[in-house]
């Protein structure tokens, strides 16, 4: 079993959707946790840190379930330019990535 | 700031060549890292500096070496290389490893990637 674990999609929704990701990990003792952005042929890119308490970066909102051992990334109001893949990050000292989810957004 | 620059962007090799990857931060920050990306396999550690002077292995380090050179560059060398490692090679940095309280931990940043192929 992998140690982080999403959904590949992909998920194809119109704009002004709301959509939702999951990503669940195995570590119980992990530290701390992150989503990522990647675009096509490019970098991964810090979307926004997941706090213990739940945060919110405008359309955006991150949370935490500790119990059941998942983060989520809630995407408010899409946009075109949200289309990307979306890499979920679990770090107990070394970072481990999930395999990403494929978000396309169409007009 | 650059961030976090590598080079070179692309790089093909035969079987049995050898080359090294550099990466360099500009950012001051204590750790780096070298991953590589393959399709559904997400971002795999190959290898870790978590400060100056110091290299660990990651979950994928066979057939990789790194140099710490000093605090701003880390390269990745490939001594034989194999077709194998035909991948797209991130360099990362962060402040310092590890988590802190209430689930905050130490955001890494990428450079731009190399994309090798070996033939």
């Amino acid at each position: 079993r992998k140690e982080v674990e999403q959904d590949p999609g992909p998920f194809n929704v119109p704009e002004g959707a709301t959509v939702a990701f999951n990503c669940t990990y195995s570590n119980s003792a992990s530290q701390s946790f992150f989503w990522y952005r990647q675009d096509c042929r490019k970098e991964p890119k810090l979307l926004m840190s997941v706090y213990s308490s739940g945060n919110e970066d405008g359309r955006f909102t991150a949370q935490l379930n500790r119990a059941s051992q998942y983060i989520s990334l809630l995407i408010r109001d899409s946009k075109l330019s949200d289309s990307a893949t979306y890499l979920c990050a679990v770090n107990n000292n070394d970072m481990r990535f999930g395999a990403g989810t494929r978000l396309t957004v169409k007009p | 700031n650059a961030g976090v620059t590598q080079t070179p962007k692309f790089q093909v090799l035969k079987t049995g060549q050898s080359m090294t990857l550099q990466c360099a931060q500009d950012m001051n920050h204590n750790s780096m890292y070298w991953y590589r990306q393959d399709p559904g396999m997400g971002l795999r550690l190959i290898y870790y500096s978590a400060s100056e002077g110091t290299t660990d292995k990651g979950e994928v380090p066979n057939g990789y070496n790194v140099s710490r050179l000093n605090k701003r560059e880390f390269s990745l060398r490939l001594e034989s290389a194999a077709p194998s490692q035909t991948s797209v090679y991130f360099c990362a940095s962060s402040e310092a490893r590890g988590g802190l309280a209430g689930g905050r931990g130490y955001e890494q940043y990428f450079g731009p990637g190399t994309r090798l192929t070996v033939t």
